[in-house]
C-alpha cells in the first residue's frame, strides 16, 4: 500500500534562517506531489505542485521553493524564512490526472522565532 | 475557475444528533467533488468521493454526502454523530487538468 512521509514534524527556526521540509511517498511510481499551507484558523493554501521529477508548478509567489530531485521525494525549501512562513505545512500525492483525489502526510508545525 | 464554499464556520451539535454540513461548488461541467476531515495538527483524511453515477455516495465513518447539480451542492450527513467526529471538514473540487480546489473548512465540535 501507499505510504506518505513528512520530516521533521515539529520545526522552531528564527527570521532569517533557512528551510528544508521533506516529503517521500512509497509504493506508487509517477505520483503528482503537492505542497499546502494552512495558517491558524484558515483553509489551505496551495503553494506549489509537481506532475514529474523536475517538473514544478507554483501557485503563490513568495520566498518559498519547492524541488523534486526523485520521482517520490518532493522538497519545500527557503533561503530566508520570514515570520509570516510560520504555519502548518501539508505534503500530498494523488495519481492520474491532478483532479484525483489527494492523500496527505500528518504536516510539519513550523514556527518562526 | 472552479471554487468551493462551505457557508459554516463552526458548528455545534450534540452526541448523537445528526448532522449536515453545507458545501457548495461553482463549476461549469460535473466536477469531481471530495470530503475530508481533519483532526487537529494531523493531516487531511479522504472521508468520500463523487464522480458520477449514484448521486447519495457512502464513505467511511458512517459518512454520506449527496451531490445534488440543481443546486450545485455536495452536502455532508451523518444520522448520529460521535465525540470522535469532532473535527475540521473540508470540501474540494476537482475539474478539468487542474489541483483540487478546497473550501476553507468547517469545524465541527460535539457536546455531551
Amino acid at each position: 500500500s501507499q505510504t506518505i512521509h513528512q520530516w521533521p514534524a515539529t520545526l522552531v527556526q528564527p527570521v532569517g534562517s533557512p528551510l528544508s521540509l521533506e516529503c517521500t511517498v512509497e509504493g506508487t511510481s509517477n505520483p503528482n506531489l503537492y505542497w499546502y499551507r494552512q495558517a491558524a484558523g484558515r483553509g489551505l493554501q496551495l503553494l506549489f505542485y509537481s506532475v514529474g521529477i523536475g517538473q514544478i508548478s507554483s501557485e503563490v509567489p513568495q520566498n518559498l521553493s519547492a524541488s523534486r530531485p526523485q520521482d517520490r521525494q518532493f522538497i519545500l525549501s527557503s533561503k530566508k524564512l520570514l515570520l509570516s512562513d510560520s504555519g502548518f505545512y501539508l505534503c500530498a500525492w494523488s495519481v492520474g490526472t491532478v483532479n484525483q483525489p489527494q492523500h496527505f502526510g500528518d504536516g510539519t508545525r513550523l514556527s518562526i522565532l | 475557475a472552479q471554487s468551493v464554499t462551505q457557508p459554516d464556520i463552526h458548528i455545534t451539535v450534540s452526541e448523537g444528533a445528526s448532522l449536515e454540513l453545507r458545501c457548495n461548488y461553482s463549476y461549469g461541467a460535473t466536477p469531481y467533488l471530495f470530503w475530508y476531515v481533519q483532526s487537529p495538527g494531523q493531516g487531511l483524511q479522504l472521508l468520500l468521493k463523487y464522480f458520477s453515477g449514484d448521486t447519495l455516495v457512502q464513505g467511511i465513518k458512517g459518512f454520506e454526502a449527496e451531490f445534488k447539480r440543481s443546486q450545485s451542492s455536495f452536502n455532508l450527513r451523518k444520522p448520529s454523530v460521535h465525540w470522535s467526529d469532532a473535527a475540521e471538514y473540508f470540501c474540494a473540487v476537482g475539474s478539468g487538468n487542474t489541483p483540487l480546489v478546497f473550501g476553507k473548512g468547517t469545524r465541527l465540535s460535539v457536546i455531551a
